[in-house]
């Protein structure tokens, strides 16, 4: 079956532009998330979402991130006056519930912020 | 916050040999999961190794598990070129959300 997939796959913005970065879990997935990854680093949580339930934003690095999943499947990352900071690979994930279950992850869209 | 750290950094070998790589964590888990990246890109899944379990094959990997000294190694045998990528470790310590390490480099040279 189809795996995670996310667009762009590459995104060059000027800094003080908005973005939006698109995942699409695989299907059937209840449990969602976004990762960060800067240069050879690890990654970084941003968001989950499980369900229905409200989104933990604990790992939102400031509040020009946000994040909405809509009808419990596709989800969108929003980074609003970009930074040259935010540059980074931006990684989704789905899991068929949450906790223990394994994360499978999406090819990732590469931000560039000029 | 980081909790699994991989260890070396970087590993340099031949194709045909034997790759071992070692990840530490701090706090208590439910399970560790050994990812593989492959230009920066997606990860990969390659293994999960829940907490009751000591040793777990796939394949041409072997991963352990010590609880008692928060460790685990990847085993990684017969190595072959298609092999080079980083290698992550991730750890659900505080719930849901994995916490990755910084990664080990593989290099494997025909």
């Amino acid at each position: 079956g189809a795996g995670v997939s996310q667009s762009p796959s590459n995104k060059v913005t000027e800094k003080g532009k908005d973005v939006e970065l698109r995942c699409d879990p695989i299907s059937g997935h209840t449990a969602l998330y976004w990762y960060r990854q800067s240069l050879g680093q690890g990654l970084e949580f941003l968001i989950y979402f499980q369900g229905n339930s409200a989104p933990d934003k604990s790992g939102l690095p400031s509040d020009r991130f946000s994040a909405e999943r809509t009808g419990g499947s596709v989800s969108t990352l929003t980074i609003q006056r970009t930074q040259q900071e935010d540059s980074a690979v931006y990684l989704c994930a789905s899991s068929l519930a949450s906790g223990t279950d394994t994360q499978y992850f999406g090819p990732g869209t590469r931000l560039t912020v000029l | 916050s980081q909790q699994g750290e991989e260890d070396p950094q970087a590993l340099s070998i031949q194709e045909g040999e034997n790759a071992t790589m070692n990840c530490s964590y701090k706090t208590s888990i439910n399970n560790l999961q050994w990812y593989r990246q492959n230009s920066g890109r997606g990860l990969v899944h390659l293994i999960l190794i829940r907490s009751n379990e000591r040793e777990k094959h796939s394949g041409r990997l072997r991963v352990t598990l010590d609880t008692s000294k928060k460790s685990s190694s990847l085993l990684i045998t017969a190595s072959r070129a298609a092999d080079t990528a980083s290698y992550f470790c991730a750890t659900d310590g505080s719930g849901y959300a994995l916490n990755f390490g910084k990664g080990t480099s593989l290099l494997v040279t025909p």
